[in-house]
Order: C-alpha cells, then structure tokens, then sequence
C-alpha cells in the first residue's frame, strides 16, 4: 500500500523569507502526486498537482513543487512567504485506478512570523 | 455556485442518536468520496462512489453508511454515535478521465459528539 510522509509536523518562518515544505511517498510506481492547503476552520484546496511531464510543477498563489523520482519526493516551495500563507499543507498521492482513492500525509502546520 | 457543499457545517448531538450529513456537486463529476479527518488532522478515505456504485469502503464501522441518491448527491448517515466519531468530514468529488484526475473538496462538516 502506498503511504505519504510529511516529516515536519510544524514549521515556522518569517515573513518573506523562503519555504520548503517536504514530502516523500512509498509507491512501487508513480503515483499522482497533490499539494492541498486547509485554512483554519476551512476544506482543501488544491494548490498544485503532478501527473506527469515536467517534474517542477507551478500552482496558485506563487507555489512551485519539483518531483524526485530518485528521492520518491514531492517538496513544496515558495520563494517568499506571506502572513496569508499560515496555514496546514497536506500532500496526497492517487492512483489511477477505479477508486482513486486519495492518501494523504500527516500535514504540516506553517506559521509566519510578521 | 459553490461546486461541492456540504450541510451541515457544525453538527453537535449527544451518543447513541443517528444523524446524516449531505452533499451536493455541481460539477457533472462521476466519483464522490467521503474523508474523515481526525483531531490530529490525519486525513482519511472512507468511502467511494462511482456513478452511484460503492467502489470504495475502506475500514468503516457498519454505523456509517453512505447513500448515493443519484450523480450529484452522497450523503453519508451515521447510527449510534460514539465519542469516537467527533471528527470533520469532508465529502470531496473527481471528474473522469486523465486530465480530470483531480479531487474537489467540500468545506467540511464538524462532527461533535457529547
């Protein structure tokens, strides 16, 4: 069965700086690989996804997400936080199969210091 | 115009009563699951519905049964509540198809059982 690990439950950085977010899944091939974020008291939303092609992959509100295969990774990256981007950010792999059913990482907590 | 919702967002009952939560997709999609995600944030499938049809029942108690009315609707009820299922549920849909392999999640419904 496939899993996702997100190693750092919480992460904190200031404002304007840089953030990597990491990300590493257990598959025996490659899976479809998700970055959700979940605003306080809010659902999922979709920031990015990889289903294949080029491994570095953008999103919405200045994300970015490179694909490793070597490394089974899937890290996210902002090149400059904002105070909006406290959040929990989750990684999720599918698979393409009937169900498709969605696999998520633990998440991870980002607070932005102003 | 919401594209996945869900009613109730807050739903508070005591232990042993049974209650239902529904929701609706506007966005023609074939697959609706439902996810459980605990107090720890953990997220996870409990079911799938594909045009209907239970693809997906991973390990749920039988207390829980989803319904699936027609395309657009899968409600999930709940007998006898416990302590155990206060969580938030979200009901999230997928469109068929390669370039449609992503998932839309609802807002979530709090779950608190006294």
């Amino acid at each position: 069965a496939q899993s996702v690990t997100q190693p750092d439950i919480h992460i904190t950085v200031s404002e304007g700086a840089s953030l990597e977010l990491r990300c590493n899944y257990s598959y025996g091939a490659t899976p479809y690989l998700f970055w959700y974020v979940q605003s306080p008291g809010q659902g999922l939303q979709l920031l990015l996804k990889y289903f294949s092609g080029d491994t570095l992959v953008q999103g919405i509100k200045g994300f970015e997400a490179e694909f490793k295969r070597s490394q089974s990774s899937f890290n996210l990256r902002k090149p400059s936080v904002h105070w909006s981007d406290a959040a929990e950010y989750f990684c999720a792999v599918g698979l393409y199969n009937a169900g498709n059913m969605l696999t998520f990482g633990g998440g991870t907590r980002l607070m932005v210091k102003p | 115009d919401t594209a996945v919702s869900q009613t109730p967002k807050y739903l508070v009952t005591q232990m042993g009563n049974d209650k239902s939560i529904k929701c609706e997709q506007n966005l023609g999609h074939d697959t609706m699951y439902w996810y459980k995600q605990d107090s720890k944030k953990f997220l996870k499938i409990m079911f799938s519905y594909n045009n209907k049809e239970l693809i997906i029942n991973e390990t749920v108690p039988n207390r829980f049964s989803p319904k699936s009315p027609d395309k657009a609707h899968l409600n999930l009820h709940i007998n006898s509540l416990e302590l155990g299922d206060s969580a938030v549920y979200f009901c999230a849909s997928r469109g068929s198809g390669f370039l449609t392999d992503t998932q839309y999640f609802g807002p979530g419904t709090r779950l608190t059982v006294l």
